[in-house]
């Protein structure tokens, strides 16, 4: 059973539009999200964060936009560059409560940026 | 600088063969994790430790095997018992509180 979930496997924008990429979760109790870009052969890394007392965060280009009580969060990048060309992971978890602190990732949405 | 190591970066074995695959940290994180990159099957959870000498199973663990006996190393041995060991592998670390993952720079492993 999936709880966090990314319905797009692919996704293509021309360069210097905006990118947006869609994540639901099922979980209630997460109450952090994050974004990890993944190029390949390579590790994922960190993009972006947005802990669920807020609905917004900023980063240059990126945002994240988080909707509780649709349980869905996007990311938007803006404009979008070749180098964003990439696997985005949108992942959650329950830092407070859980003591694994295990971040539940989704399948991952590859983003292609058309010249 | 600190970070995380994987090695090594590719790795062949013969099927029926154990392999162990190194992951090392130096930033003093407490947790470490485990994780199985396929296809169309995004990142899935193998084993992870909290602490040093104790570890856990995630969602996948059959045909794994771990050890914790240092806070900075966490190698992951693939049995001959893993009926589709050919993956990325992927180690991370992490500090802990939702502080999220730093990760490694992957291992791929080819059984043949």
């Amino acid at each position: 059973d999936q709880q966090v979930k990314q319905n797009s496997p692919s996704l293509s924008v021309q360069e210097g539009r905006i990118s947006i990429l869609n994540c639901d979760y099922t979980n209630s109790m997460f109450d952090y999200f994050l974004w990890y870009k993944k190029y390949p052969a390579e590790g994922p890394t960190f993009l972006i964060s947005i802990s669920s007392i807020k609905d917004k965060n900023e980063d240059g280009r990126f945002t994240v936009f988080l909707n509780k009580s649709a349980k869905h969060l996007s990311l938007h990048i803006v404009p979008s560059q070749p180098g964003d060309s990439a696997v985005y992971f949108c992942a959650a978890s329950n830092p407070f409560e859980n003591r694994d602190d295990k971040i539940i990732f989704g399948k991952g949405t590859r983003l292609h940026i058309l010249p | 600088d600190g970070g995380i190591t994987q090695s090594p970066k590719y790795l062949f074995r013969k099927e029926g063969q154990n392999v162990t695959l190194s992951c090392e940290q130096n930033l003093n994180h407490d947790a470490m994790y485990w994780y199985r990159q396929d296809p169309g099957q995004g990142l899935r959870l193998i084993y992870y430790s909290q602490i040093v000498n104790d570890f856990q199973k995630g969602d996948i663990a059959e045909g794994y095997s771990v050890s914790r006996e240092k806070k900075e190393s966490f190698p992951l041995t693939v049995t001959s018992a893993q009926k589709n060991p050919t993956a990325f592998y992927l180690c991370a670390s992490a500090r802990g509180q939702g502080n999220g993952y730093t990760f490694g720079s992957g291992t791929r492993l080819t059984v043949v």
